[in-house]
């Protein structure tokens, strides 16, 4: 069965912390990889990953996929109270037309 | 360009209600899906069509239809709401096609639904 696993559950860091979050993965036919913000609403797209080993940048925030070890991490530096939400990780499997998500990582920023 | 739009964007139900949730696209998108969001859950997929006159089955479907008359609109319908179906309801849509990017999910605003 495909799944994804993303992890922490949950993380509490001080304004100015870096951080990581973890999403493994174990599908068939992968095409992509996924990651989204979520605040209140709507999940709002962060990233696409499609390679191995290619970093992807977007001011503070940076991701890499290994399709080696089957996962991808999302980094956040100089974290700020708007980095607060829900940070979801989907992956895209070709042929089947599912994307599968991941249970999301809750991220809290403190002044 | 109004993206995806979703209504109603609250509706609480009695036990055995039917109600439609109404999903409209405007960026000609073929691929569109219905997901449910439930605490600890993640996002949980209902159903997908790939075009017009093609739906399928995602991961829970029971309780749920849907129907793809047209390439913009794809309602979800609760024949005989449950309980077990209050969440927040997703829609979301893409080109889906072989082309760099074309696979991203874009989502609209959601629907929370209470099922008494």
């Amino acid at each position: 069965e495909d799944k994804v696993v993303q992890s922490p559950l949950s993380l509490v860091v001080h304004e100015g912390d870096t951080v990581t979050l973890n999403c493994s993965y174990e599908v068939t036919n992968f095409r992509s990889l996924l990651w989204y913000k979520q605040e209140k609403k709507a999940p709002t797209f962060l990233f696409m990953l499609t390679s191995s080993g290619i970093e992807k940048k977007s001011g503070r925030l940076s991701s890499i996929l290994d399709k080696k070890e089957l996962f991808s991490i999302l980094n956040i530096t100089a974290t700020q109270t708007g980095d607060s939400a829900i940070y979801l990780c989907a992956v895209d499997t070709s042929g089947t037309y599912k994307y599968i998500f991941g249970t999301g990582t809750r991220l809290k920023v403190l002044a | 360009n109004a993206g995806v739009t979703q209504t109603p964007k609250f509706q609480v139900l009695k036990t055995g209600q039917s109600m439609t949730l109404q999903c409209a696209q405007d960026m000609n998108h073929e691929y569109m899906s219905w997901y449910r969001q439930d605490p600890g859950m993640g996002l949980r997929l209902i159903h997908y069509s790939v075009g017009a006159g093609i739906t399928d089955q995602g991961e829970v479907p029971n309780g749920y239809n849907v129907s793809r008359s047209t390439t913009e609109d794809f309602p979800l319908r609760l024949l005989s709401a449950a309980p077990s179906q209050t969440s927040v309801y997703f829609c979301a849509s893409t080109k889906h096609s072989g082309a760099p990017g074309a696979n991203v999910l874009t989502f609209g605003a959601g629907s929370r639904l209470t099922v008494l």
